[in-house]
């Protein structure tokens, strides 16, 4: 299975403020993901991830409140744009090689916003 | 889309007792995964199963696809087993749908 670095772990932000996250693999991967889990909920894919092209949002999320990156096949980033305390959540990225395997997910980042 | 329930929400146990969790899925999947969220928020894979029985150690899962729903076996659970645990099933292609979550505590 791939190793997946997420930075940061956690951080404490003030609204109207911005955060990119970073989510490095330690090998070439197909697809890349990106979570957020609410205090208490269950995870909610917010998009994928797309190598040299726009992300494809899910409905709900909008790529000016969270635009995403992924210049190569082993690094994406996250950020959480303009932040207001109901941001405060889980952020994860996920990856997968192929399309029949299982996801992978990196350690999270915690985030709260004040 | 597709609806994923998780069942019971919440679980209390004494050390060493055995349990079992359930997942119910409202299409035909093919792929399911179950996790286990540790108190850090981590997602840890227990098991990659669409189909059929498996087994690592004190934990065991069994999908019957056909039947929409999978079990999670835990057996003589201990204090670490304490978490939130998620199946999730893919949507399509791409997308992995997760379960409302059984959250468990394991009490020495």
């Amino acid at each position: 299975s791939a190793v997946i670095s997420q930075k940061p772990s956690r951080d404490i932000c003030q609204r109207g403020t911005s955060l990119t996250i970073q989510c490095q693999v330690d090998s070439q991967v197909t697809m890349m993901f990106w979570y957020r889990q609410q205090p208490g909920q269950s995870l909610t894919l917010i998009a994928t991830a797309n190598q040299g092209s726009e992300a494809t949002y899910e409905s709900g999320f909008v790529i000016d409140k969270f635009p995403i990156s992924r210049p190569n096949l082993t690094f994406s980033t996250l950020t959480v744009s303009n932040m207001s305390p109901e941001d405060s959540s889980i952020y994860l990225c996920s990856v997968r090689s192929f399309p029949n395997t299982e996801a992978f997910f990196g350690q999270g980042t915690r985030l709260t916003v004040v | 889309g597709i609806q994923v329930e998780q069942s019971p929400p919440d679980l209390i146990l004494q050390e060493g007792a055995n349990s079992t969790l359930r997942c119910n899925f409202s299409d035909s999947v093919n792929n399911l995964q179950w996790f286990h969220q540790n108190p850090w928020g981590q997602l840890i894979n227990l098991f990659y199963i669409p189909s059929g029985t498996k087994q690592n150690g004190r934990l065991s899962a069994t999908t019957v696809a056909t039947e929409r729903y999978s079990l999670l076996y835990i057996s003589s659970s201990q204090t670490t087993d304490s978490g939130v645990y998620f199946c999730a099933v893919r949507e399509g292609f791409q997308k992995l749908v997760f379960g409302t979550g059984t959250r468990l505590l394991v009490s020495p």
